[in-house]
């Protein structure tokens, strides 16, 4: 059965802290990894990742895939309250099928 | 530019009621999928559809129907509404499997079955 999961949970931290988001995952015929940002709303697409080592970034966010470890990470630099959100991490396999982690809850302080 | 269009935003059913969430894109995505997400916990696959004409179960399946008779549309039903599918739905289209690409999501719509 494939599987995501992401840590931490939650996290609460102040504003202008650097944040690491985890993602690990167990997906036969494993094809892409994407980063979502929830806020009340439906998820908004962040970063798509299919080859290991090679960043991804966009503004203070950014992303890295490796595939032997079968993980992913998102970081957050100099972060913002608008940074707030539940950012979701999905394995997408060869049929296109997304398994969603559980989430990470951030919450940016001022 | 529409992408995802979900009706109905929200909506309120008594246990044992059917009804039907509406999912439209127009993106010609051959590719689309039904979710739902409940407190604390990410998105689970109800139902997906590779194409007009074929659909499969996902992880939650019980109690919902699905159906695809054209590449736009891919309408969720409950055939009758339980306590248990109190939850937000979320619908999802992307392009065929040769393609690298994200998936779409819909606004959702909040279900509460009394």
């Amino acid at each position: 059965e494939d599987k995501v999961v992401q840590s931490p949970l939650s996290l609460v931290v102040h504003e202008g802290d650097t944040v690491t988001l985890n993602c690990s995952y167990e997906v036969t015929n494993f094809r892409s990894l994407l980063w979502y940002k929830q806020e009340k709303k439906a998820p908004t697409f962040l970063f798509m990742l299919t080859s290991s080592g090679i960043e991804k970034k966009s503004g203070r966010l950014s992303s890295i895939l490796d595939k032997k470890e079968l993980f992913s990470i998102l970081n957050i630099t100099a972060t913002q309250t608008g940074d707030s959100a539940v950012y979701l991490c999905a394995a997408v396999n060869a049929g296109n099928m997304l398994t969603f982690g559980g989430g990470t809850r951030l919450m940016v302080k001022p | 530019n529409a992408g995802v269009t979900q009706t109905p935003k929200f909506q309120v059913l008594k246990t044992g009621q059917s009804m039907t969430l509406q999912c439209a894109q127009d993106m010609n995505h051959e590719y689309m999928s039904w979710y739902r997400q409940d407190p604390g916990m990410g998105l689970r696959l109800i139902h997906y559809s590779v194409g007009a004409g074929i659909t499969d179960q996902g992880e939650v399946p019980n109690g919902y129907n699905v159906s695809r008779s054209t590449t736009e549309d891919f309408p969720l039903r409950l055939l009758s509404a339980a306590p248990s599918q109190t939850s937000v739905y979320f619908c999802a289209s992307s392009y065929r499997k040769s393609r690298d690409t994200e998936a779409f999501f819909g606004q959702g719509t909040r279900l509460t079955v009394v």
